[in-house]
């Protein structure tokens, strides 16, 4: 979905770096997203912000960090990379006007850390 | 807490055969339920949600999903398969203003 764009598509880092993934939403939604793709293991919520100063930590969080640094921007931080962090990221966006709203889904970066 | 199982890890049919994608869930209280759809390279794109109503939910592309609390299930149908669906489909159940995805599905459809 072109409302929702991902920063960069594709990096290659080493371990011990620290590397920042970056969301910008269009939409004007409240609520974003940050999971990860992995293979046979679906999407895994790592954090989640329903708004500039609500910052939520998901299933996954340990190891990641993030900034929401306004409604249309929702920073993912992996402050000392390691290599069973290659995954496909991907940033999200909803509504969350009232209960369950439908997520769209950013293109994904894909992040292999050597 | 909230789970799906997608136990097909690929789902093969034919072009112009009806195809079924399957998904089960676990959730207390009212499920909200998705379905999901990945071509190469993109991003998860939405194709139906059931919230209440109708057990019947009728998508994008064609698809729709039936709804079944008894056997809490989600099934997810199109009548007849295209050699452009296929792509990796994924059911969501949301719960406490969260969405839980299961593993996901490999849909292949041959000419």
């Amino acid at each position: 979905d072109a409302d929702v764009t991902q920063t960069p598509r594709n990096r290659i880092t080493k371990t011990g770096k620290r590397i920042m993934l970056e969301c910008s939403q269009t939409k004007g939604h409240d609520r974003m997203y940050w999971y990860r793709q992995d293979p046979g293991l679906g999407l895994r919520l790592i954090y989640y912000s329903f708004d500039v100063k609500d910052i939520n930590k998901g299933e996954i969080s340990d190891g990641y960090s993030v900034s929401r640094q306004a409604q249309a921007k929702f920073s993912l931080s992996l402050e000392s990379a390691i290599p069973n962090q290659t995954a496909l990221y991907f940033c999200a966006t909803s509504e969350g006007t009232s209960g369950i709203e439908t997520q769209y889904f950013g293109p994904g970066t894909r992040l292999l850390v050597l | 807490a909230q789970s799906v199982a997608q136990p097909e890890d690929q789902v093969n049919v034919a072009e112009g055969n009806p195809l079924t994608v399957k998904c089960t869930y676990s959730v207390s209280g009212n499920p909200y339920l998705f379905w999901y759809v990945q071509y190469p390279n993109r991003g998860l794109q939405f194709l139906l949600k059931y919230i209440t109503g109708d057990n019947l939910v009728k998508g994008s592309y064609g698809f729709e999903a039936e709804f079944n609390k008894s056997q809490t299930s989600f099934h997810l149908k199109k009548p007849s398969a295209l050699v452009s669906d296929s792509a990796l489909y994924f059911c969501a159940v949301g719960a406490g203003n969260m969405l839980t995805f299961g593993g996901g599905t490999r849909l292949m459809v041959k000419p």
